[in-house]
């Protein structure tokens, strides 16, 4: 079945250290988005992209960093530099508007990687 | 400025009855369009209903119905036939049609407690 797979399902940072989240999908979307959720609050937009080797910045990017290389896959790093990293993440995929995608179809969830601080 | 509003952080609602969800959205855009995610406790974001805002009839789908007063910009989440699995975090979000992208603005969400 079509899916998103995000790994590791939790994490732990030690501080100073660099940790990549790992989000991969099969549904040959487009646009993919990283979220950050805390508890009992909404989703706040990190980073997204609609096309390989292109991302921008969303509302709380500082701290975090992505990349692009395939279509399938959509690293998400929290640097060190990110000094509250303790939260709930989710990755999401989308058509793409470029791609004939309608404004109508939602975006598709994974199952989010929960990281803390050691 | 919030984009959603969810003003109900706490809902209780008895098994079998209907309950409604408050959403409040701002936008300048003409064209927009509204959605109702699901969240259980495991975590997973599960889509349920889609509004346009060009939509001229209230979006039903199974027991999920949405009430959209485009005036005064409410879209709110019915669920008719409340059942036990029904107890999760429930979110707003909408998508502004000027960008060229499909980012989702989200609001804080509900969470509606099922009673047998």
């Amino acid at each position: 079945d079509g899916g998103i797979t995000q790994s590791p399902k939790y994490l732990f940072r030690k501080e100073g250290q660099n940790v990549t989240l790992s989000c991969e999908q099969n549904l040959n979307h487009d646009a993919m988005y990283w979220y950050r959720q805390d508890p009992g609050q909404g989703l706040r937009l990190i980073y997204y992209s609609q096309i390989v080797n292109d991302f921008q910045k969303g509302d709380i990017a500082e701290g975090y960093s992505v990349s692009r290389e395939k279509k399938e896959s959509f690293p998400l790093t929290v640097t060190s530099a990110q000094k509250n990293p303790t939260a709930f993440y989710l990755c999401a995929s989308s058509i793409a508007r470029r791609s004939g995608g309608r404004s109508n179809q939602p975006q598709h969830f994974g199952d989010g990687t929960r990281l803390s601080i050691l | 400025a919030q984009k959603i509003t969810q003003t109900q952080p706490g809902m209780f609602v008895q098994e079998k009855e209907a309950v409604t969800l408050d959403c409040t959205y701002d936008t300048s855009d003409q064209s927009y369009g509204l959605f109702w995610y699901k969240q259980p406790s495991s975590g997973e974001m599960i889509f349920l209903i889609y509004q346009g805002s060009y939509d001229e009839q209230n979006a039903t789908e199974g027991r999920y119905s949405l009430n959209f007063q485009k005036a005064r910009k409410s879209a709110n989440l019915v669920i008719s036939a409340s059942q036990l699995g029904d107890s999760a975090m429930y979110f707003c979000a909408m998508r502004e049609g000027g960008s060229n992208d499909y980012k989702l603005s989200f609001g804080a969400g509900t969470t509606v407690t099922v009673r047998a």
